[in-house]
């Protein structure tokens, strides 16, 4: 059974990127996309953007697009996501999880990642 | 964007009682293939969310039998039989028939 592990807890300073990885314990998900989502502090869940099965593909939310860079290994055992010119709004726990299929569209989310915390802080 | 709206925001419950949750979409979220791709996920504090329910009705694996989901369109509804103290959470809907995927405000659950 995959599980999805996530890179530890990261500050940066306002301006700057962060780039949070996710890898596959157990398997890959070279069949299945990948997606983020973002949580932030008491805040409900945002889905940021995906990378497609197969052909990793990326999908952005337009929230996020010019900012995010999804992206997934040869051999989809490990996929990052980074986000550039943070701001103190970015701060918040952000979760990778795996699509039921290999497309987020039309497909629930699970398993999920254990979460990264990013703060955003000068 | 699809906008999801669920009612109540808070619910606090006594052991055994049951509980009811509405989530209302801004679309119907039935697609040209005959399913409807709604979701519900619950938050556990301290953990990362969780797939409680899918296509409207359907528990996901190690589900209790007590969360059960129904609706259709753009009305669908998450009822726990009786509930029980580890169901405490926050609760989510969620569709994913049209990017991008969106979740609802989150309904927490507490226990009397």
């Amino acid at each position: 059974q995959v599980q999805l592990v996530q890179s530890g807890a990261e500050v940066k300073k306002p301006g700057s990127s962060v780039k949070v990885s996710c890898k596959a314990s157990g398997g890959t998900f070279s069949s299945y996309a990948i997606n983020w989502v973002r949580q932030a502090p008491g805040q409900g869940l945002e889905w940021m953007g995906g990378i497609l099965g197969m052909l990793r593909t990326p999908n952005y939310a337009q929230n996020f697009q010019g900012r995010v860079t999804i992206t997934a290994d040869e051999f989809m055992t490990t996929a990052h996501m980074e986000l550039r010119s943070l701001r103190s709004e970015d701060t918040g726990v952000y979760f990778c999880v795996r699509s039921g299929g290999y497309h987020p569209r039309n497909n629930w989310l699970d398993p999920w990642g254990q979460g990264t915390l990013v703060t955003v802080s000068s | 964007d699809i906008v999801m709206t669920q009612t109540p925001l808070s619910l606090s419950v006594t052991p055994g009682q049951p509980a009811s949750i509405s989530c209302k979409s801004s679309q119907s979220l039935l697609h040209s293939d005959g399913k409807t791709y709604s979701y519900w996920d619950l938050q556990k504090p301290g953990q990362s969310p969780q797939l409680l329910i899918y296509e409207v009705s359907n528990r996901f694996s190690g589900v209790p039998e007590r969360f059960s989901g129904s609706g259709s369109g753009t009305d669908f509804t998450l009822k726990i039989s009786r509930v029980e103290a580890e169901d405490v959470g926050i609760y989510y809907c969620m569709q994913s028939v049209q990017l991008p995927i969106t979740f609802g405000q989150g309904t927490r659950l507490e226990i009397k």
